[in-house]
């Protein structure tokens, strides 16, 4: 089936430092993958997406590429902020047709000054 | 563009009590979705509404649960007969149409006792 496997937290780090988490899945066809991110008390937000193989999704200094050898979606920031401090959620689509999002646990980071 | 609202924000209940709650989509979203997180978990997917009709729910969609969407505007989510099992943040989100990104209310918290 389809599904989404994201290293577990929490990532605490101070600011300023490199952040990787990494995000594995599991699909049938070619999915779509994203980022979302929940910051304290409020909604998800998508943070990025990539619809295809090597496509690069980035915003506010996030980047993550689609790599359909390795099937990840790792999350990457050179230098964190306290206020990255949220909870991140790697997510697909199982085909182009945009159905449901299937999320992974999520991962929280804190990230201190 | 008000973003998602879901109401009420908390909803406690005792255990085979009857429970609704509403979403509110962003104007002019034809896509509406329902989701469920629990605590340490990601969102699961529940069902999703294209205007008016219902067109995909989870096999976690037992009969004790129904949507509607009667106009394409608003949804309600019903659990009957709550179990305490039931209780979790439910989740509603809304797109303007299949592909687009999804913004989500920041949901109504349930607690059965």
């Amino acid at each position: 089936g389809n599904s989404v496997t994201q290293m577990e937290g929490p990532v605490t780090l101070s600011e300023e430092a490199f952040l990787t988490i990494n995000c594995t899945y599991t699909a049938t066809g070619y999915p779509s993958l994203f980022w979302y991110v929940q910051y304290p008390g409020e909604g998800l937000q998508l943070l990025l997406k990539a619809t295809k193989a090597d496509d690069k999704g980035s915003n506010k200094g996030f980047e993550a590429t689609y790599r359909k050898e390795t099937t990840s979606f790792h999350l990457e920031k050179g230098s964190v902020q306290v206020s990255d401090s949220a909870v991140y959620f790697c997510a697909l689509t199982p085909n182009q047709a945009g159905t449901a999002l299937i999320f992974g646990k999520g991962t929280t980071l804190s990230v201190s000054s | 563009d008000t973003g998602v609202s879901q109401d009420p924000r908390h909803k406690i209940t005792k255990r085979g009590q009857n429970v609704t709650f509403r979403c509110d989509p962003i104007s002019e979203h034809n896509r509406l979705y329902w989701y469920r997180q629990t605590l340490g978990q990601g969102p699961e997917f529940l069902t999703y509404f294209q205007n008016e009709a219902q067109l995909e729910k989870s096999r976690l969609l037992s009969d004790r649960f129904s949507a509607e969407r009667p106009k394409g505007s608003f949804s309600t989510l019903e659990i009957q007969r709550t179990e305490q099992g039931d209780s979790a943040m439910y989740l509603c989100a809304s797109s303007l149409s299949a592909n687009e990104k999804l913004f989500f209310g920041s949901g109504t918290q349930l607690s059965v006792l």
